[in-house]
């Protein structure tokens, strides 16, 4: 039973196309992630939402949305895809964050959406 | 402008040898420090944490030093094993548990 899932695993699609990307925790966590991981291989916080509420808005372009239905959901939407947002993206959760929980500041992972954009 | 840093990006050890996987910070308000091993097609896996008030924490084979003067953490896998092959990332915890992750270092173990 994944911990962190996210679908599609693979996504290739045609530039100023619209996609979405789902994220689903089961281990309770209160936090939630997008990563994304380009091609240099560095991997980039983008957004992070603590019980659906946005807590970290990173330089992104605007063309990009995640939305929280619930505290277990992170979905992240892209319109009209550019060439350059072609990537891996990285779905994570943790603990409640500013706490001295233990665990607290560990992330787990998905295991990826590849994005192409053609 | 790149906080955390991994200047090696692959490291070939010999099994049973000791492999050292090294990182550099330039924030000093970075207060948690951790390390991710990727295999390919899955996402970062978490392996050992360090916080900032301590300079070595050790988890069976794998042991973390930090050296908050050098802003610089070692990871230490002995003895080295094929399995441990995989990308190993640094990253460090900074204002709400904002991980910023280095580049990784590709770590190759032959048998």
């Amino acid at each position: 039973d994944t911990a962190v899932s996210q679908t599609p695993k693979y996504l290739v699609t045609q530039m100023g196309n619209d996609k979405s990307i789902k994220c689903e925790q089961n281990l309770g966590h209160d936090t939630m992630y997008w990563y994304k991981q380009d091609s240099k291989k560095f991997l980039k916080i983008m957004f992070s939402y603590n019980n659906k509420e946005l807590i970290i808005n990173e330089t992104v372009p605007n063309r990009f949305s995640p939305k929280s239905p619930d505290k277990a959901h992170l979905n992240l939407h892209i319109n009209s895809l550019e060439l350059g947002d072609s990537a891996v993206y990285f779905c994570a959760s943790s603990l409640t964050t500013g706490r001295a929980v233990a665990g607290a500041n560990v992330l787990t992972f998905g295991a990826g959406s590849r994005l192409t954009v053609l | 402008d790149q906080q955390v840093k991994q200047n090696s990006p692959s490291l070939s050890v010999q099994e049973g040898r000791i492999s050292i996987l090294n990182c550099d910070y330039t924030n000093s308000m970075f207060d948690y420090f951790l390390w991710y091993k990727k295999y390919p097609a899955e996402g970062p896996t978490f392996l050992i944490s360090i916080s900032s008030i301590k300079d070595k924490n050790e988890d069976g084979r794998f042991t973390v030093f930090l050296n908050k003067s050098a802003k610089h953490l070692s990871l230490h896998i002995v003895p080295s094993q094929p399995g441990d092959s995989a990308v190993y990332f640094c990253a460090a915890k900074g204002y709400g548990n904002k991980l910023v992750f280095g580049a990784g270092t590709i770590l190759r173990v032959k048998s």
